[in-house]
């Protein structure tokens, strides 16, 4: 496609109810990444896949959240019973890293999460 | 580990000024080095990068030199707009793993 997508763009859903967060990154890109932005804060790596597999999960912040890559496409993020301090804008970003190195990462335009 | 420190802001400009947003670092090896800018409402978007030591990236008026010897990467425009205004984030990237800074607002005043 023309660049990432997520979806939904926006979820408001209720304390301890699971959500799943979707990614499609740029056609032909191998490399994903999730990251979490807190309001008026940086961006906080979460993980990151090379094709379907997953070297780098040490950002998950708990074992309420994973992730999965299939087709070396599409992504989902998946948080279960969730928890008021996972409300935050969950950004996805694919790159085509040249010779094992990282690259320019390309965006999403997010989806915000608001657990009530 | 390696790690981005970049001013805290928010930055407050008049139209025309002079910015500057001072950007260090800590890396092991040779990182790649980029800044990301986030318009209102809009997701993250490269701005300019450097590959190496005494590269320059520019890009929109905006430039940043790679600087190994002061583990610097600050970025520069001599003249802002208001459409500047944006939150810019300093980042490093080595092997797989894009380390980004906490972020610097920029706010232009007409």
């Amino acid at each position: 496609g023309a660049g990432v997508s997520q979806s939904p763009s926006n979820k408001v859903t209720e304390k301890g109810k699971d959500v799943e967060l979707r990614c499609d990154p740029i056609s032909g890109h191998t490399a994903l990444y999730w990251y979490r932005q807190r309001l008026g804060q940086g961006l906080e790596f979460l993980i990151y896949f090379q094709g379907n597999s997953a070297p780098d999960k040490s950002g998950l912040p708990s074992d309420r959240f994973s992730a999965e890559r299939t087709g070396e496409s599409v992504s989902t993020l998946t948080i279960q019973r969730t928890q008021q301090e996972d409300s935050a804008v969950y950004l996805c970003a694919s790159s085509s890293p040249r010779g094992g190195g990282a690259d320019t990462q390309y965006f999403g335009p997010g989806t915000r999460l608001t657990v009530l | 580990g390696d790690s981005v420190t970049q001013m805290e802001g928010p930055v407050t400009l008049s139209e025309e000024a002079f910015l500057t947003i001072n950007c260090t670092y800590t890396a092991t090896g040779y990182p790649s080095l980029f800044w990301y800018v986030q318009y209102p409402g809009e997701g993250l978007q490269l701005l300019l990068k450097a590959t190496k030591a005494d590269d320059k990236g520019s890009n929109k008026g905006f430039e940043a030199t790679y600087r190994k010897e002061t583990t610097s990467f600050h970025l520069e425009k001599g003249s802002v707009q208001v459409s500047d205004s944006a939150v810019y984030f300093c980042a490093l990237a080595g092997g797989f793993k894009t380390i980004f800074g906490a972020g610097t607002r920029l706010f232009v005043k007409a």
